[in-house]
């Protein structure tokens, strides 16, 4: 069956830091992968995705991810977190109609 | 060009009655999606409708809660004799087609359901 795991419920960073956060997935052939940060009350918002093609895809608001389908892996980076990043963010997989979404990451950011 | 809209983003029910959430895709999207988001989870997928057709409602509870997409006017999902266990974020996503893959889902900004 096909699955989307984010390990990290939870993960606090300092402005200025680097962000990294984990997604892995579960999906017999290769996927299309998505992306998507979730502001308290609002909608959800695309970041990025991949379907093909270069492995590392840059998105909105500086962030980029990388898929490594050794690793079935689509890791969310962004090389220095701004205060305003702080959200919820999905990773998800699409299958046929479906989009099947983790459980999300939520940023902390301090000053 | 309008997002995907939804309306009301809140609705307070009392167990028992009826709960009609409505969703107005982006201009020259024929796609509909619907997925109830619970308080620390992510969102599940209930079903998926074109106009007038229902595609796949393989995430929708078989009893109580029923959606359409009519010819004209908004996407309704329907949930009768609400529970406390409806309680949720309900959001509606939409796309211009489901071919390739890759298309991405444009979301609305959820109906937040409350069942007193």
């Amino acid at each position: 069956a096909q699955s989307v795991t984010q390990p990290d419920i939870h993960i606090t960073v300092s402005e200025g830091a680097s962000l990294e956060l984990r997604c892995n997935y579960s999906y017999g052939a290769t996927p299309y992968l998505f992306w998507y940060v979730q502001s308290p009350g609002q909608g959800l918002q695309l970041l990025l995705k991949y379907f093909s093609g270069d492995t590392l895809v840059q998105g909105i608001k500086g962030f980029e991810a990388e898929f490594k389908r050794s690793q079935s892996s689509f890791n969310l980076r962004k090389p220095s977190v701004h205060w305003s990043d702080a959200a919820e963010y999905f990773c998800a997989v699409r299958f046929g109609n479906q989009f099947y979404f983790g459980t999300g990451t939520s940023l902390t950011v301090i000053p | 060009n309008a997002g995907v809209m939804q309306n009301p983003r809140h609705l307070v029910r009392r167990r028992g009655q009826e709960a009609r959430l409505r969703c107005s895709p982006m201009k020259g999207h024929s796609h509909v999606y619907w997925y109830r988001q619970l308080p620390e989870e992510g969102l599940k997928f209930m079903v998926y409708l074109q106009k007038e057709n229902i595609i796949d409602e393989s995430g929708m509870p078989k009893e109580r809660f029923s959606a359409e997409f009519p010819k004209e006017g908004p996407s309704i999902l329907r949930i009768q004799q609400v529970v406390r266990g409806d309680s949720a974020a309900y959001f509606c996503a939409s796309s211009p087609r489901t071919s390739g893959g890759a298309d991405e889902q444009f979301f609305g900004p959820g109906t937040r359901l409350t069942v007193l």
